[in-house]
């Protein structure tokens, strides 16, 4: 089946350092690729995408390239900031299918 | 201005009542869904209707029956309340994306305590 595996939180950094959430997953057939980030009290919202290998999404300060070999899809930041604080999801989507499926979510805290 | 909108916010309700959660987009979307996000943050779908036609159906209590009257709008019925019930529901909407991906904007959510 389809799967993500998120690693498990939360994460909490300083303003400014570098921050790594790894995403790898399992699928069957050539999935996309995405994060998308939950703001406290909000719904999600797409951050950046991959739809084929070595593809690199990037958004905000955000990236992520779309690793066949490893099947993974690691999210960067070089530097963060305390507005970033948020739970970040990592998903898929296989095409042909509607069905978006995601990791457990991973919740970042930057403090000042 | 909203693009996808949600009511009610919050829902509070006792165990054994029905409820109906609903949803309305106005961004020309042909498909619509639903989404619970469990007091762990995890994620999953629910349900997704095209032009009113239920694509996708996972494995969810039939005590749940989406209804969606057109294609700019979802509702979710949920019969006979329980405690594992209590979750966030999201609701997302999109252009129908075949072999592709078209982006999935999603509402505010509806906090759901069954008591």
């Amino acid at each position: 089946g389809n799967s993500v595996t998120q690693m498990e939180g939360p994460v909490t950094l300083s303003e400014e350092a570098f921050l790594t959430i790894n995403c790898t997953y399992t699928a069957t057939g050539y999935p996309s690729l995405f994060w998308y980030v939950q703001y406290p009290g909000e719904g999600l919202q797409l951050l950046l995408k991959a739809t084929k290998a070595d593809d690199k999404g990037s958004n905000k300060g955000f990236e992520a390239t779309y690793r066949k070999e490893t099947t993974s899809f690691h999210l960067e930041k070089g530097s963060v900031q305390v507005s970033d604080s948020a739970v970040y999801f990592c998903a898929l989507k296989v095409g042909g299918s509607e069905k978006l499926v995601f990791g457990k979510g991973t919740k970042l805290t930057v403090n000042p | 201005d909203t693009a996808v909108s949600q009511t009610p916010k919050y829902l509070v309700t006792q165990m054994g009542n029905d409820k109906s959660i609903k949803c309305e987009q106005n961004l020309g979307h042909d498909t619509m869904y639903w989404y619970k996000q469990d007091s762990k943050k995890f994620l999953k779908i629910m349900f997704s209707y095209n032009n009113k036609e239920l694509i996708i159906n996972e494995t969810v209590p039939n005590r749940f029956s989406p209804k969606s009257p057109d294609k700019a709008h979802l509702n979710l019925h949920i019969n006979s309340l329980e405690l594992g019930d209590s979750a966030v529901y999201f609701c997302a909407s999109s252009l129908l994306s075949g072999g592709g991906y078209n982006e999935q904007f999603f509402g505010p959510g509806t906090r759901l305590t069954v008591l």
